[in-house]
């Protein structure tokens, strides 16, 4: 079956440093793959998605590249800021149909002025 | 533009009791998923709506639990005697076709005594 596996938490970084959170999955297919973010106490948001080998998806500073030789999606962003602390989910779906979500297990980011 | 709405935000049951959760989704949104996050876990998939059809229960114990999305109205997923192990964050998220990422709603939090 599909699954995501990134790296445990908590991340602690220094406002403006660089971050990167690894994530690897397996699949049968050929999924696409997402970050999403959830900031205390509210639902996920997706913040960036790519649907196929070497795709890049970006938004708000943050990117991550498909890497189908390596099944990895890790997530990077150069500078954090204090407003990105949250917990960041890698994920995937499989193509060709309906999108059943599999999450990897989170992992939180702190960032301390 | 009302996001994906769930309510109630908290709800505490006490073992044996029932458990109605709510989700209103995005306008427009004719796709339901329900995820269920147990504590320092990801989200686990459960179940797959459309308007009054279950597509996929794949990830719903099979004894207790139910869903549903009448024609008019929010989806509800129901838990039946709740025992403390029900205790978590459910999820629901909408999207307008099966093929596009999924906005979610910000939880009901789950907790038996």
């Amino acid at each position: 079956g599909n699954s995501v596996t990134q790296m445990e938490g908590p991340v602690t970084l220094s406002e403006e440093a660089f971050l990167t959170i690894n994530c690897t999955y397996t699949a049968t297919g050929y999924p696409s793959l997402f970050w999403y973010v959830q900031y205390p106490g509210e639902g996920l948001q997706l913040l960036l998605k790519a649907t196929k080998a070497d795709d890049k998806g970006s938004n708000k500073g943050f990117e991550a590249t498909y890497r189908k030789e390596t099944t990895s999606f890790h997530l990077e962003k150069g500078s954090v800021q204090v407003s990105d602390s949250a917990v960041y989910f890698c994920a995937l779906s499989e193509g060709g149909g309906y999108q059943k979500v599999t999450f990897g297990t989170g992992t939180k980011l702190q960032v301390i002025p | 533009n009302a996001g994906v709405m769930q309510n109630p935000r908290h709800l505490v049951r006490r073992r044996g009791q029932e458990a109605r959760l709510r989700c209103s989704p995005m306008k427009g949104h004719s796709h339901v998923y329900w995820y269920r996050q147990l504590p320092e876990e990801g989200l686990k998939f459960m179940v797959y709506l459309q308007k009054e059809n279950i597509i996929d229960e794949s990830g719903m114990p099979k004894e207790r639990f139910s869903a549903e999305f009448p024609k008019e109205g929010p989806s509800i997923l129901r838990i039946q005697q709740v025992v403390r192990g029900d205790s978590a964050a459910y999820f629901c998220a909408s999207s307008p076709t099966e093929n596009q990422p999924q906005h979610f709603g910000d939880g009901t939090r789950l907790s038996i005594l």
